[in-house]
Order: structure tokens, then C-alpha cells, then sequence
């Protein structure tokens, strides 16, 4: 089965303006969640959506947004971009549910440089 | 969530074992022990997870103290693919939450030498 998919690998934008990342999980799992991870730190929590709901959000400013699809892949939005947004953006994906808690599986990432 | 902490670097030799230690002095009851590791510029791996046995996978062994207070991961015979860095993280166990947040702090840099 496909790990955890994230597009663009890569990406380069201007101060000012908007990305989005997007994000496709695991086969059967319901949940996901996105990690901002800055150069020499670890990851930290941005947002996690489970069936399609916002489930948890991070100390994020309202730039920041997300969002859940039907088929359970996900986007990040961020806005207004700055120069400190410049990061490697991790989404991870897990089955999610009251039964947990599950192991969360990450994807590869995108790097986004902000100019 | 607890916190965690661990030293910030270790070293081990390739074929011996790797022992990386955690405490979480303030873990609740409900809480899990998860270690996920990351090497450089990939996303996070999950390796293991316990809530107050003894676990072992194909990756590793967890043990945790009766007390729960601390934990120690174990790479039975260390590879260099193993070098990376290691993060010890506390998660609360089943909720309403659907999964809940990792808050992974700064890790422990495990560098494996020829």
C-alpha cells in the first residue's frame, strides 16, 4: 500500500503570498494531521481533522488554515506568507476513532522557502 | 501531554546495541509512551509504543519502569541507516480526540559509527 503522499516536494514563494499544500493518507485512514517543522527543531502540531471536522489546532496564527476532503485527503493554507514560514510542512495520517490511540504515519514533506 | 526528556546526543558503534533513554516523570496514567525517529530532511518514522509492558517489535525493544517515570528504546544490533534523530513523546490514550496531537520535543541525535 502507498505511504502517506504530500505535494509539491518542493516549493518557493514570495513574502506575501498564499500556498497550499496538499496531502493524501493511508488507505482506510480517517484522520489527518499537519506538523510545521522549522530547521533544527522538531515538528510542531499545526492541525488534525478526522472525518472531515477539525479536531485540534495548534498555537498557529489564523493564516494558517486546513481543511478535510470527502475522500479524507487534506490542504494547508497558509496566507500572507512570511519569512519565518519557511519550513519543512509534514502531514501525517492516521485510522483515527475512540479506540486509539493510533500511531500517526507521516509523509515526506514539503519544503517551502519563502523569499 | 507529559513531557519528556532526553539527551540531546549519543553515539553507539555499528552492531552493538543502541539504548536510548526517556523520562516522562509526570506521565498520567492514561498516557502512552511513543518513540518515532527522523532521519535527516525525511518525516518522521513511527517505531514503537507502550502504555506499561514491555513492547518489541520488528524495530526495536520498548521497556518502561514499573514506576512508569522512565523508558529506555533499544536498537538490538545498530546499523549507520540507524543514525538519526530520536524523539520520545507522551500522548494521552483513547478520547473524543480522534487521535491526538504528537508534540514531539528536541530529541535525541543517535549518530552510529563504523
Amino acid at each position: 500500500d502507498a505511504g502517506v503522499t504530500q505535494s509539491p516536494t518542493h516549493l518557493i514563494k514570495t513574502r506575501g503570498q498564499q500556498v497550499t499544500l496538499r496531502c493524501s493518507p493511508i488507505s482506510g485512514h480517517k484522520s489527518v494531521s499537519w506538523y510545521q517543522q522549522v530547521l533544527g527543531q522538531g515538528p510542531q502540531f499545526i492541525f488534525q481533522y478526522y472525518e472531515k471536522e477539525e479536531r485540534g489546532r495548534g498555537n498557529f496564527p489564523d493564516r494558517f488554515s486546513a481543511r478535510q476532503f470527502p475522500n479524507y485527503s487534506s490542504e494547508l493554507n497558509v496566507n500572507a506568507l512570511l519569512l519565518g514560514d519557511s519550513a519543512l510542512y509534514l502531514c501525517a495520517s492516521s485510522r483515527g476513532g475512540n479506540r486509539g490511540p493510533y500511531e500517526q504515519y507521516f509523509g515526506p514533506g514539503t519544503r517551502l522557502t519563502v523569499t | 501531554d507529559a513531557k519528556t526528556t532526553q539527551p540531546p546526543s549519543m553515539d553507539c558503534a555499528e552492531g552493538r546495541a543502541a539504548n536510548l533513554p526517556c523520562n516522562h516523570s509526570t506521565i498520567s496514567g492514561n498516557e502512552y509512551v511513543y518513540w518515532y525517529r527522523q532521519i535527516h530532511s525525511q518525516g518522521p518514522q513511527y517505531i514503537i509504543h507502550g502504555l506499561k509492558n514491555n513492547e518489541t517489535n520488528e524495530m526495536a525493544s520498548l521497556i518502561i519502569t514499573e514506576d512508569r517515570k522512565s523508558s529506555t528504546l533499544i536498537l538490538p544490533h545498530a546499523t549507520l541507516r540507524d543514525t538519526a534523530v530520536y524523539y520520545c513523546i507522551v500522548r494521552a490514550g483513547p478520547s473524543n480526540n480522534a487521535g491526538n496531537m504528537l508534540t514531539f520535543g528536541g530529541g535525541t541525535r543517535l549518530m552510529v559509527k563504523p
